[in-house]
């Protein structure tokens, strides 16, 4: 069965300071991949999506994630955190038939002034 | 911009009784999808409905549930005899293709007491 994991379940940064959310999932040939963001009582955001194009794919907000197939990873990265950046952040992945994703258990960021 | 809207916000409802959960996918769209977060758990795929069937469906998505479009804008969800277990947040999301993007709404929380 396809997997995503989230390693840190919680992350603490300060303002200004870079941000780095952990991601692997399990192997499988082509997957597509995507970094959610929700704010408090908000919905479900796309921030970015990889779906085997380049590896490093660029999203909203200053968002990043780089593809590395040989680590089987996904991480989310941004330079400079900023306060609004704060809310729960998951990874999935899509099955091949585009019918549903796989979410990771999410980690909730924190930035700290 | 287009928006996944979904009713109510948040109902609470005694052990036994039926619900049903609306939404309204963005006006063109072809794929709806429920999708439920038990509190401090991951999100989790429930099903997926394309062309007035449906074309996927999880372990999760028992005979105590079932999905409706009954007219060309809402889509339901509709669970017949409520469980404690069933307290959860449920995400509305749709997308215009097989591949597009999916757009989550900002979710029903359920409390089944």
């Amino acid at each position: 069965a396809q997997s995503v994991t989230q390693l840190d379940s919680h992350v603490s940064v300060s303002e200004g300071t870079p941000v780095l959310l952990r991601c692997n999932y399990s192997s499988s040939y082509s997957p597509s991949l995507f970094w959610y963001v929700q704010h408090p009582n908000k919905g479900l955001q796309l921030l970015l999506k990889y779906t085997s194009a380049a590896t490093l794919v660029k999203g909203i907000n200053g968002f990043e994630a780089e593809f590395k197939k040989s680590e089987t990873s996904f991480h989310l990265t941004k330079p400079s955190a900023h306060m609004s950046d704060a809310a729960e952040y998951f990874c999935a992945r899509g099955d091949n038939a585009g019918n549903m994703l796989t979410f990771g258990g999410g980690t909730r960021l924190m930035v700290k002034p | 911009e287009p928006e996944v809207t979904q009713t109510p916000s948040h109902q609470v409802t005694q052990m036994g009784q039926e619900v049903i959960l609306r939404c309204v996918p963005i006006s063109n769209h072809l794929y709806f999808y429920w999708y439920r977060q038990i509190l401090g758990q991951k999100v989790e795929f429930l099903v997926s409905f394309y062309n007035n069937e449906i074309s996927e469906k999880s372990e999760i998505f028992d005979d105590q549930f079932s999905v409706e479009r009954p007219d060309g804008s809402n889509f339901t969800l509709k669970i017949r005899s409520t469980k404690l277990e069933d307290s959860a947040m449920y995400f509305c999301a749709s997308r215009g293709g097989r591949t597009g993007e999916l757009f989550f709404g900002e979710g029903s929380r359920l409390t089944v007491l």
